[in-house]
């Protein structure tokens, strides 16, 4: 499975963009890159994912580099909500066809006034 | 929410039991897929079930076994439990064997 590297917290003041960075040199040319959230003790919540091409959704945006090995995903303006562990994964695919998302340890992004 | 619910919300076993969870997935899903989260760790997976078969496994001894029912519903069953599975249970479904999967609430087993 490829591994991704995340930097261990961030803060962030409300109202700014948060930007969230992620390595994931080994990822390979058909891996997806995930990220989803995890307010604390709740289930994670899925934020956004993409293959090369910069994503946008109501939550969030996606940023890949060209040569895939990290990403950056953007808050574009965050709240007090927004804290949370935040995991950037690369999803592998089983051999029958489904597949698995490995979490690593995430990114504990605080957001204050 | 997700639609994703799991039951019970909390539960304490003792060494040696055995114990089942149980997994409604959001409607029209036909894909399961079971982690568990150890105090201050990321998730791990445990395995997947695609329309009523096992799709794939994580590093889970025998003892952790499922089931997926026609309705697509699931349980998580761990045979002989040990201090070390005192765990939150995670439950997520997704439409189908690719797409992104959607996280129920989790269910925290404490084994004493």
């Amino acid at each position: 499975d490829a591994k991704t590297t995340q930097p261990t917290s961030m803060d962030c003041a409300e109202g700014r963009a948060a930007n969230l960075p992620c390595n994931h040199s080994t990822i390979s040319g058909n891996e997806y890159v995930y990220w989803y959230r995890q307010i604390h003790s709740q289930g994670p919540q899925y934020i956004i994912h993409g293959l090369k091409n910069n994503e946008t959704n109501e939550m969030a945006s996606l940023i890949i580099t060209e040569d895939r090995k990290s990403s950056t995903l953007i808050l574009p303006h965050a709240t007090l909500r927004d804290t949370a562990v935040y995991y950037c994964i690369v999803r592998a695919i089983l051999t029958g066809g489904g597949n698995k998302l490995t979490f690593g340890t995430g990114t504990q992004l605080k957001v204050e006034l | 929410e997700t639609g994703v619910t799991q039951s019970p919300t909390h539960l304490i076993k003792t060494r040696g039991q055995q114990v089942t969870l149980r997994c409604s997935s959001q409607s029209g899903h036909n894909t399961v897929s079971w982690y568990q989260q150890a105090l201050g760790q990321g998730p791990q997976f445990i395995f997947q079930y695609y329309r009523e078969e096992e799709n794939g496994r994580g590093n889970f001894p025998p003892r952790f076994s499922g089931l997926q029912f026609p309705n697509y519903s699931s349980e998580l069953n761990v045979n002989a439990l040990e201090l070390d599975d005192s765990a939150l249970y995670l439950c997520a479904s997704s439409l189908a064997r690719g797409d992104e999967q959607y996280f129920g609430p989790g269910t925290r087993l404490t084994v004493t």
